[in-house]
């Protein structure tokens, strides 16, 4: 099983540059979730989307656009990359049920910002 | 927003030890997750709590669900080299549409063979 994948794996850029990372999950879940990885901060949420067509700012949203144009992708961009921006991305994903609910993690995407 | 203090910030252990880790939040959640990072991929769930005052275990995992709903703790006993990795707490509130999580910041585990 799949379950959540990420694409780049690995990814370099330029200041100013921009790119798109892919999240493709196969588990029919409703929400999706993008976050970033910073030594020492854990994780935070940068957007999330509840359904198809829907998307919400999260905790540091500045810099990034989503898009959900498909219930099993969630796509993350940055128009126009900064150095700040240099980390690891992780995608999540999390199904539609009520009390129990967990989020599943893809490997993470690994940027540089030059 | 919410924050989550996770300790210790690290731990470096014989192997055979026994560990011992901990999150506090300012607020009250009604779940709590405790997650495994190993190098190079993404965090994989290890235990999730539902209600305060439980105990649940998994293998050589115990973890429990403060009773003040604040704070949670996660125990590895009989460490062995595969207990390396990142550790870290998660915590989801009421009326959390979407299925938020706040994280901690993370423990990291060294285990000296």
């Amino acid at each position: 099983n799949a379950g959540v994948t990420q694409t780049p794996k690995f990814r370099v850029l330029k200041t100013g540059q921009s790119m798109t990372l892919l999240c493709a999950q196969d588990m029919n879940h409703e929400y999706m979730y993008w976050y970033r990885q910073d030594p020492g901060m854990g994780l935070r949420l940068i957007h999330y989307s509840v359904g198809e067509g829907t998307t919400a700012k999260g905790e540091v949203p500045d810099g990034y656009n989503v898009s959900r144009l498909k219930k099993q992708n969630f796509l993350l961009g940055l128009e126009s990359a900064a150095p700040s921006q240099t980390s690891v991305y992780f995608c999540a994903s999390s199904p539609l049920t009520g009390g129990r609910n967990i989020q599943y993690f893809g490997a993470g995407t690994r940027l540089s910002v030059l | 927003g919410q924050q989550l203090n996770q300790s210790p910030q690290s731990m470096f252990i014989q192997e055979g030890e026994d560990v011992s880790m901990n999150c506090t939040s300012s607020s009250i959640f009604n779940t709590w997750l405790w997650y495994k990072q190993d190098p190079g991929e993404g965090p994989v769930l290890l235990i999730a709590l539902y209600k305060a005052g439980e105990l649940t275990s998994n293998g050589r995992l115990t973890a429990q669900f403060g009773i003040t709903r604040k704070d949670s703790f996660l125990n590895i006993s009989a460490s062995i080299p595969s207990d390396v990795g990142i550790y870290f707490c998660a915590g989801m509130g009421n009326n959390n549409a979407g299925n938020m999580l706040t994280f901690g910041g993370g423990t990291r585990l060294m285990v000296k063979p």
